[in-house]
């Protein structure tokens, strides 16, 4: 069956530093979303990507987080300047039509110190 | 704006009691929605789904799932628990729109004593 994928499992990263979280969504789907979670509280919604192109992001996305779909079957998350709250596990979803069910991958825990 | 609310934080069952987990939600109109779980470390995995018709859903591992219009509630359960399904648990709803982005709960915690 096919999966969305993530790579790393786990990143460790000095505040301040630049982060690229990688995504491998299922291959025919294309929407496109990342969502995270700080440990101990709900999955919160970070942007969804459509067409090469942001269709919703939330106030958590500002200016520090970008995304991109690099070629046909990446799409990444990137942190320009990490902050110590910025720590959480990020999940990468999919789904084809953009109106059924969201696919998520395994997460990157990422650890800003 | 959407919103979820899972009241329990914690729920502890025992092993081959019955279950449910309450959801409830806030949308304009009929939303799309979810059950995920989440094992330790892992990540969300999609338990069932109602987006349309019958407003008793099945899904996987003998779980199911009542759509109630009247009450803004999607409860989650099953009739005889498994240590396995030692979890947590979210709600999720998402709007009718084309890249809709999904609103979770708070989540909620099972753990099932022996």
């Amino acid at each position: 069956e096919p999966e969305v994928t993530q790579t790393p499992s786990h990143q460790v990263t000095q505040m301040g530093q630049e982060v690229i979280l990688r995504c491998v969504p299922i291959s025919n789907h294309l929407y496109f979303y990342w969502y995270r979670q700080i440990l101990g509280q709900k999955v919160e919604f970070l942007v969804s990507f459509y067409n090469n192109e942001i269709s919703e992001k939330s106030e958590i996305f500002d200016d520090q987080f970008s995304v991109e779909r690099p070629d046909g079957s990446n799409f990444t998350l990137k942190i320009r300047s990490t902050k110590l709250e910025d720590s959480a596990m990020y999940f990468c979803a999919s789904t084809w039509t953009g109106t059924d069910t969201q696919y998520f991958g395994p997460g990157t825990r990422l650890t800003v110190l | 704006a959407q919103s979820v609310t899972q009241p329990d934080i914690h729920i502890t069952v025992s092993e081959g009691a019955s279950l449910e987990l309450r959801c409830n939600y806030s949308y304009g109109a009929t939303p799309y929605l979810f059950w995920y779980v989440q094992s330790p470390g892992q990540g969300l995995q999609l338990l069932l789904k109602y987006f349309s018709g019958d407003t008793l859903v099945q899904g996987i591992k003998g779980f199911e799932a009542e759509f109630k219009r009247s009450q803004s509630s999607f409860n989650l359960r099953k009739p005889s628990v498994h240590w396995s399904d030692a979890a947590e648990y979210f709600c999720a709803v998402g709007a009718r729109n084309a890249g809709n982005m999904l609103t979770f709960g708070g989540g909620t915690r099972l753990m099932v004593k022996p």
